[in-house]
């Protein structure tokens, strides 16, 4: 069936590093891909999505392409900040569910 | 304006009863969505809703859980002879279509003692 695996975490950097995290699925036909963020004691909200191979969702800095010759969607961000520090999880939808990944916690530190 | 509310958005229950969550999605978002997550694991799909019928009941963890949909707003989800293995945040999210962005509740943390 249908999955998305993502980097186990946490991820800890210093304040404008690099940031990738990882993220590959399984699925059949031509499923959307999306990132989700979860603030500290904030509900999850949408961080970016993409519908169709080779499209790049991009929103406050982060981006993801969507590859699907290697059925990959990393999450990247070029200089990361301490309000960055949260939850983020890899999502999929095909044929009506979505499937999540299971969180990647990021730190940053000043 | 009002985003997807929960209630109660704690809930601590003893074994072996029964328990009923609720959810009020964004108005005039026509699919809900059900998840569960556990302590350190990603989201459980469980079942979704398009108006107030749900096509798809498969990820159900047992037939001691069912969900219902009215007026095509809120949703309840229930758990019967609740398990300690239901321990959980179970979260509810709509969207304005079945594919379209998903916004969240805040959740309901269940504790089963």
């Amino acid at each position: 069936g249908d999955s998305v695996t993502q980097m186990e975490g946490p991820v800890t950097l210093s304040e404008e590093a690099f940031l990738t995290i990882n993220c590959t699925y399984t699925a059949t036909g031509y499923p959307s891909l999306f990132w989700y963020v979860q603030y500290p004691g904030e509900g999850l909200q949408l961080l970016l999505k993409a519908t169709k191979a080779d499209d790049k969702g991009s929103n406050k800095g982060f981006e993801a392409t969507y590859r699907k010759e290697t059925t990959s969607f990393h999450l990247e961000k070029g200089s990361v900040q301490v309000s960055d520090s949260a939850v983020y999880f890899c999502a999929l939808y095909n044929f009506n569910k979505f499937y999540f990944g299971s969180g990647t916690k990021l730190n940053v530190k000043p | 304006g009002a985003g997807v509310s929960q209630s109660p958005s704690n809930k601590v229950t003893e074994k072996g009863k029964d328990v009923e969550l609720r959810c009020d999605p964004i108005s005039g978002h026509t699919a809900l969505y059900w998840y569960r997550q556990s302590l350190g694991q990603g989201l459980e799909f469980l079942i979704y809703f398009q108006g107030n019928s749900a096509p798809d009941k498969s990820g159900l963890p047992s037939d001691r859980f069912s969900a219902e949909r009215t007026g095509g707003s809120v949703s309840t989800l229930t758990i019967q002879r609740t398990q300690q293995e239901d321990s959980a945040v179970y979260l509810c999210a709509s969207s304005l279509g079945t594919a379209e962005t998903q916004y969240f509740g805040p959740g309901t943390r269940l504790l089963v003692l």
